[in-house]
């Protein structure tokens, strides 16, 4: 098993630029979430999903969208890319249960200049 | 507004001592306290975690302390390892209504245990 895969691993965007996140899972969970690491700031939810074809916003939604077409899948999209979303962006997946365990992603390393 | 305050943010402790991670939440409405550990380069995975119906839990060299009256809760690691080098992060969540699942991070220590 896999677990969670992200790709890219890494990259650079200039400002304006769009790009989409990729994040798969072959655990079958019914939930998945996009975390951002920022230094000093922890991570911080950007969008969830509780299943396939939902989609809620987190604690810092702004200037992404995501989309959850599958249940294996769930994507994170840049429209215009700002300096301020040059991050760590972390995929998870958990099953439909309170308390349970994330699982991660190796994370993307995005660079906006 | 960062609803779990995490310190310090960083740890340097010598092989064989005691690491201690506090934090501190202001929602009363959390009630589960995962502890994740982050390598460089992976993300984080869960290392323990705990209900606020104890006050302890141990597994292994690591144990939280939860203290429900005064809102904080500490990860102390035992015999602390280099192999324990790493960024911790406590997190919160409520079970209830929307917050379902989401958890709330602190801000993160990076552990670095000198040999």
């Amino acid at each position: 098993n896999a677990g969670v895969t992200q790709t890219p691993k890494f990259r650079v965007l200039k400002t304006g630029q769009s790009m989409t996140l990729l994040c798969a899972q072959d655990m079958n969970h019914e939930y998945m979430y996009w975390y951002r690491q920022d230094p000093g700031m922890g991570l911080r939810l950007i969008h969830y999903s509780v299943g396939e074809g939902t989609t809620a916003k987190g604690e810092v939604p702004d200037g992404y969208n995501v989309s959850r077409l599958k249940k294996q899948n769930f994507l994170l999209g840049l429209e215009s890319a700002a300096p301020s979303q040059t991050s760590v962006y972390f995929c998870a997946s958990s099953v439909r249960a309170a308390n349970s365990p994330l699982h991660f992603g190796n994370g993307t390393r995005l660079t906006v200049t | 507004q960062q609803q779990v305050k995490q310190s310090p943010q960083s740890l340097i402790v010598q092989k064989g001592g005691i690491s201690i991670i506090n934090c501190a939440y202001e929602n009363t409405a959390f009630d589960y306290f995962p502890w994740y550990q982050q390598f460089p380069g992976k993300g984080p995975a869960l290392l323990i975690a705990i209900r606020p119906d104890v006050s302890e839990k141990k597994e292994g060299r690591f144990t939280i302390s939860f203290n429900k009256s005064a809102k904080q809760f500490s990860l102390h690691i035992m015999d602390s390892q280099p192999g324990d080098s790493a960024t911790y992060f406590c997190a919160a969540s409520a079970a209830g209504g929307t917050s379902y699942g989401k958890l709330t991070f602190g801000q993160g220590t990076i552990l670095t245990v000198h040999p």
